[in-house]
This record gives C-alpha cells, structure tokens and sequence, in this order.
C-alpha cells in the first residue's frame, strides 16, 4: 500500500515567486491536511481539505491557498514568496480526519533566496 | 489562546534508561491526543488517545492521557539509540480535523 506522495522533494524558489507543492495521499484516504515546519515555529496547521472542501484553516496569510481535487490528491500553492517562508511542507491523509490516524508524508523542502 | 506544551524540549540519556516525555494542553473543543516519532522528515504516527486513564502500549512505548489535569505523558523504557527523534505531541479538535502541535522534545540516547 503506497504511502503519502509528496512532490517534489526539493525546491528552491526566489522571493516574489510562486510555488505550487503536491500531495497524493493513501488510496481510499479523503482527507488531506497541510502543515509548515520550521526551526522556530514546530509543526504549524495550515489547512485540511474533505472531499474537495476546506473544512478548517490556520492562520496563514492568504497567499497561502490550497485545493483538493476528486481523487483526493491535493495541491498547496504559495504566491509572492517571502524569504520567511522557507519550511519542510509536511501533508498528512487520514480516512476522514479527527478519530483516525494521519500519516504523513516525506514533505517538500521549499527554501526561498 | 490554544496551545499545546511539551517538556523538556531536549532531553540526553543514556542507552536503557527510561524517559518519560510531557504534553500539556489548552484546547477548546479537545478531542483527542496524538503522539508522533519524526525522525528525518515524515513524523510517524505513535499513539491517539481519546479517554482519560487508559494506558495504550506499544512494546517499549507507552502513553496515557489526564483529561482532568490536560496532559498526556509518553514513556520510553528500555530506551535504544533508534529512539532518538523529536517526539511530537498534538491535540486534536473536536469541531474538524484541525490539530495543533506542540515544539515537540528531542530525544537523544547515548549509547
């Protein structure tokens, strides 16, 4: 059983840029959740997505958008990139979220310059 | 403001030793506990904990939750040095699948 997919592994991306980070998570999971993890702020909740809905969100600023299409795999996107946001980008699936597990992927490296 | 506290942040012992690892919650609409292992990147999922004194036990590791007290604590017996990682604590909602992490506790066993 394939684990959660995260793409790409590495990125590094210049301020003012975009990025668009993917997750593919365990067949038959539905929900997908993101987060941000960085040194000095932990493992920070970003957003989760069921069934291509957003059921809750973190307090991110709104250049931090995601969206879940109908096979459940999920895209997290970041405009006008700020050096701040170099972080590993960690995706988590889980059944339906809340009274089951989440897995978590490998997560994206971003580093901004 | 909801948060989850986890103690000590780093912590050095020795190979068979036994560690036990805190988390501390403030969390409207708690749900349940979880406990991660991240070692490299993808934390691994240890334990959820849904009700108050019941001990959940993984071979070396085990973990209970105080929903009177809001904490839960992991221990770790017998440690060995695949134990060092960060030992991440989160608290789940019960209102949706958000969730709220602590700074985690690095662990590192001597050998």
């Amino acid at each position: 059983k394939a684990g959660v997919t995260q793409t790409p592994r590495y990125l590094i991306k210049t301020r003012g840029q975009q990025v668009t980070l993917s997750c593919s998570p365990i067949s038959g999971h539905r929900s997908v959740s993101w987060y941000q993890q960085t040194p000095g702020q932990g493992l920070q909740f970003l957003f989760e997505y069921f069934s291509e809905t957003q059921r809750n969100k973190g307090n991110f600023p709104g250049r931090f958008s995601g969206r879940q299409f109908s096979n459940s795999r999920s895209e997290m996107n970041v405009s006008t990139l700020e050096l701040g946001d170099s972080a590993l980008y960690l995706c988590a699936s889980s059944l339906a979220g809340r009274d089951y597990g989440y897995t978590f992927g490998s997560g994206t490296r971003l580093t901004v310059v | 403001e909801d948060k989850v506290v986890q103690s000590p942040l780093s912590l050095v012992v020795h190979e068979g030793d036994t560690v036990t690892l805190n988390c501390s919650y403030e969390v409207t609409n708690f749900r349940s506990l979880l406990w991660y292992k991240q070692e490299k990147k993808a934390p691994t999922f240890l334990f959820m904990l849904t009700s108050s004194g019941i001990e959940k036990k993984s071979g070396r590791l085990s973990s209970i939750l105080d929903k009177k007290e809001l904490f839960s604590i992991l221990n770790i017996t017998a440690t060995q040095t695949g134990d060092s990682a960060i030992y991440l604590c989160a608290a789940v909602y019960s209102s949706a699948s958000k969730i709220i992490f602590g700074s985690g506790t690095r662990l590192s066993i001597r050998p």
